[in-house]
């Protein structure tokens, strides 16, 4: 039943490291995106797909790169891994129609510590 | 310029008083949705209204209530009777209909404290 969903929820990891975050919706929405919630609780916009398609691609390091194999998966590869990289990563996706046109669905988030 | 403000970083009340969240956008477009968002302590991003630019009505729901007010380019979110379990941090959030149709602005957040 669950909407958007992220995998893992936690994910700790050496710096240097290369690290994937993955994210699946089953909502039949054709937009995702990534965000990051850094320590102060500010939520950037990282990156936006439509339908397998790179819309948005915010002042992001091209250590960060996302991969859309469908228009319901959107997952997060970070090479290298910095201290800075450490925040909360949220999918979500938007809606399309009716009561729910433009909302934004969240997934429950994966807290990254790169130590 | 920061499209959605949220002046008030955090606020702390005691438990059964009321409190007003302010969120103040900054669009040019005529069509435009505005949101609020809660975050409890559990971290999940909790949806908690959507209104469109051609409905100004003020919403309420339960002990919440919303007053949107285009000529202040404000979205307020009032809480009353607060309780413990309100404590959380609420974002407020823009959507436009124009050329930034797909971008999503959150507002930096006001960390609510309900005290018992």
């Amino acid at each position: 039943d669950t909407a958007v969903s992220q995998t893992p929820k936690y994910l700790v990891t050496q710096m240097g490291n290369d690290k994937s975050i993955k994210c699946e919706q089953n909502l039949g929405h054709d937009t995702m995106y990534w965000y990051k919630q850094d320590s102060k609780k500010f939520l950037k916009i990282m990156f936006s797909y439509n339908n397998k398609e790179l819309i948005i691609n915010e002042t992001v390091p091209n250590r960060f790169s996302p991969k859309s194999p469908d228009k319901a998966h959107l997952n997060l590869h970070i090479n290298s891994l910095e201290l800075g990289d450490s925040a909360v990563y949220f999918c979500a996706s938007r809606g399309t129609s009716g009561d729910s046109y433009n909302e934004q669905f969240f997934g429950p988030g994966t807290r990254l510590t790169v130590l | 310029a920061q499209k959605v403000t949220q002046a008030q970083t955090e606020i702390s009340v005691v438990e059964k008083e009321d409190v007003t969240l302010d969120c103040v956008y900054e669009t040019r477009d005529t069509t435009y949705y505005l949101f609020w968002y809660k975050q409890p302590p559990s971290g999940e991003l909790v949806f908690l209204i959507r209104r469109n630019s051609f409905d100004e009505q003020n919403e309420i729901s339960g002990r919440y209530s919303w007053n949107f007010q285009k000529s202040t380019s404000s979205f307020n979110f009032t809480i009353t009777a607060s309780q413990v379990v309100d404590s959380a941090v609420y974002f407020c959030a823009l959507s436009e209909a124009g050329y930034n149709f797909n971008k999503f602005y959150f507002g930096s957040g006001t960390k609510l404290n309900v005290k018992p």
